[in-house]
Parts: structure tokens; C-alpha cells; sequence
């Protein structure tokens, strides 16, 4: 069975400290696709990120960076002196390759407070 | 219109009662899907529609129905609210192709009485 699992429910940091987000995933397919979102308070959903299941490479964009290792079936986040503004709650989502309806499996989410 | 509307915001329902969850998209995505949200548990699909015409249940599709009578537009109705039926609703489309992410639309607080 297809799962996520992101084992931090909440994590508290002050501002321009690092911190890295986990997130575990199940999967028999071969071909997959791995997501991460953002919920802000205001509630909307933010499209970070897709990652499929061919290409390891890590990817950086600005203070975000993510680490995909199929080894481990992780898929982490990890935010560069992070910012009161990325106090949000954030989503890890996989979603199934050729022949499945292309659903998106989340995790339960981290919710990552920034103090100031 | 730009992306994903959603209506309403937000409704307090009184139990047994039917709803109808609005959500229109005007990007001409195919894929369309509805989820909740519910703390602890992340979002989980309740049905999807891959085209128009065409409905598929999620994980979580007991008590809920759904139509795609054209592109845009993906109702969600409740047909006898449960109190276990609170929930925040999103509305998400795709376009076409594995890899493309879904968009979201704002989101429906429903709360059952």
C-alpha cells in the first residue's frame, strides 16, 4: 500500500536557524512522483516541488533544498536560515505512476513555526 | 476567474441536511479532484474525475457523490450531512500528464451540527 509519513507533527525554531523537514514514503510502484506543498495560515494550498522516481538529484531553489534518496525512500525538505515567513504547515504527497488516476497521497504534515 | 474557485468559504449545516460544494476551474484542466482536510490525518481524496464525464471514488467516498457534467466545473454534494462530515474541503485539478501537480482552490469550512 501507498503511504507518507511525516513523522514531525510540529517543530518550533527561531528565525535564521536551519531546519529540515522528514518525509518517508511507500510505494510498489516503480514509477512515482513525490510533491511537497505549503499551507500558510491563510489556509491556500502552495505547490513547492515534484520530484519523480528516476531522477535523484538534489535540487535547491533559493533557501529551499531538497534531498531525494530512493535508498531510503526519503524525500526531505530542508529550509536555509529560515524566516517568520515560512511558518506554515507543510505537506509531503506522492503520487502514483502510469495506469493509477494520478491521486496525491499525503502525509499528516509538519507544522513549522518560526519565531522571531 | 483565475485557477480554482471554491463556494462557499465557509457553511455551518444542521445534520441531515443535503449540501452541494461549488468548485470551478478555468485553466481547461482535465483532472479533477476533491479532498478533505481533517488535523492529524493530512488531506485524504474523496473523489476524482480524470475527464469530463467521468468520476472515480477516493479513499474516503462514503457519504459523498460527485458529477462532471463539463470541464470546469466538479460539485461535491453531501447528501445527508454527519456531524463527522466537518471537515476544511479542497477542490484540486490537473492538467494532463503524470508528473504535473494538482492546484488547489481556497478551500470549504463545512461544519456539521
Amino acid at each position: 500500500a501507498q503511504k507518507v509519513t511525516q513523522a514531525q507533527t510540529e517543530i518550533s525554531v527561531v528565525e535564521k536557524e536551519d531546519v529540515t523537514l522528514d518525509c518517508v514514503y511507500e510505494t510498489r510502484d516503480t514509477t512515482y512522483y513525490l510533491f511537497w506543498y505549503k499551507q500558510p495560515p491563510s489556509g491556500e494550498l502552495v505547490f513547492l516541488i515534484r520530484r519523480n522516481s528516476f531522477d535523484e538529484q538534489n535540487e535547491i531553489s533559493g533557501r529551499y533544498s531538497w534531498n531525494f534518496q530512493k535508498s531510503t525512500s526519503s524525500f526531505n525538505f530542508t529550509i536555509t536560515a529560515s524566516q517568520v515567513v515560512d511558518s506554515a504547515v507543510y505537506f509531503c504527497a506522492l503520487s502514483e505512476g502510469p495506469g493509477g488516476y494520478n491521486k496525491l497521497i499525503f502525509g499528516a504534515g509538519t507544522r513549522l513555526a518560526v519565531h522571531p | 476567474i483565475a485557477g480554482i474557485t471554491q463556494a462557499p468559504t465557509s457553511q455551518i449545516l444542521a445534520a441531515g441536511r443535503r449540501m452541494t460544494l461549488r468548485c470551478t476551474q478555468d485553466m481547461r484542466h482535465n483532472a479533477m479532484y476533491w479532498y478533505r482536510q481533517d488535523l492529524g490525518l493530512g488531506l485524504r481524496l474523496i473523489h476524482y474525475s480524470n475527464t469530463a464525464g467521468t468520476t472515480g471514488k477516493g479513499e474516503v467516498p462514503d457519504g459523498y457523490s460527485v458529477s462532471r457534467a463539463n470541464t470546469d466545473d466538479f460539485p461535491l454534494t453531501l447528501a445527508s450531512a454527519v456531524p463527522s462530515q466537518t471537515s476544511v474541503y479542497f477542490c484540486a485539478s490537473k492538467k494532463t500528464g503524470e508528473d504535473n501537480e494538482q492546484f488547489f482552490g481556497p478551500g470549504t469550512r463545512l461544519t456539521v451540527l
